[in-house]
């Protein structure tokens, strides 16, 4: 199993234009969420899916859309980007929702707005 | 809303020596599941420890130990017998037992670095 992956390892846009990270894991899992890591603040969680065709919202959606149109995939896509959005963003995988399981991370996507 | 705090920005062990780093999480929930994870240099989130707060007995892995305080709301994490190999950031996390999702709530994380 490749487990979760993260595609670009490495992004710079400009203001304005819009991207699409993408992440996929193949180990069948229900659960899928998008965070976002800034220097001093963790990680937050940005979007989720407790599966296909099921979003919400998390900590900081604002300027991100997400779908799940299949288990395998969540991508996460930046409309009009903004050096605010400037982070490193991960993608993560649980078996199913709730009940504490242990979450599996992609290797993230450094992403650079100037 | 529950938040994690890790009030220890950086630390430092020497190898072979005991290190233990500082979370406490405020929450109104009585049933919920924490976490420590260690994030080394190569930027990939690895899964350390696992604690369930409905449990009594601190959870174990190897080297790794946590002691888990529910009245205090702590949770620190006890690494003992440091190796080089233990450099890395480490986060606090929360995570709620009741609901449909897994979210996670983490803390700003402490930079641990183990030197010689």
């Amino acid at each position: 199993n490749a487990g979760v992956t993260q595609t670009p390892k490495f992004q710079v846009l400009k203001t304005g234009q819009s991207m699409t990270l993408q992440c996929a894991q193949d180990m069948n899992h229900e659960y899928m969420s998008w965070y976002r890591q800034d220097p001093g603040m963790g990680l937050r969680l940005i979007h989720y899916s407790v599966g296909a065709g099921i979003t919400d919202q998390g900590e900081v959606p604002n300027g991100y859309n997400v779908s799940r149109s299949t288990t395998e995939d969540f991508p996460l896509r930046l409309l009009s980007a903004a050096p605010s959005q400037t982070s490193v963003y991960f993608c993560a995988s649980s078996p199913f929702s709730g009940g504490g399981n242990e979450q599996f991370f992609g290797p993230g996507t450094r992403l650079t707005v100037l | 809303a529950q938040t994690v705090t890790q009030s220890q920005p950086e630390m430092s062990v020497q190898e072979a020596e005991t290190v233990t780093l500082s979370c406490t999480y405020d929450t109104s929930e009585s049933n919920y599941y924490l976490f420590w994870y260690k994030q080394p240099p190569s930027r990939q989130m690895i899964l350390v420890i696992r604690q369930e707060a409905y449990k009594q007995q601190n959870a174990t892995e190897n080297r790794f130990s946590v002691n888990f305080q529910k009245a205090a709301k702590s949770f620190s994490l006890k690494i003992s017998d440091s190796q080089l190999g233990d450099t890395a950031m480490y986060f606090c996390a929360f995570m709620k037992h009741t609901g449909t999702a897994s979210k996670l709530t983490f803390g700003t994380g402490t930079r641990l670095q183990v030197t010689l």
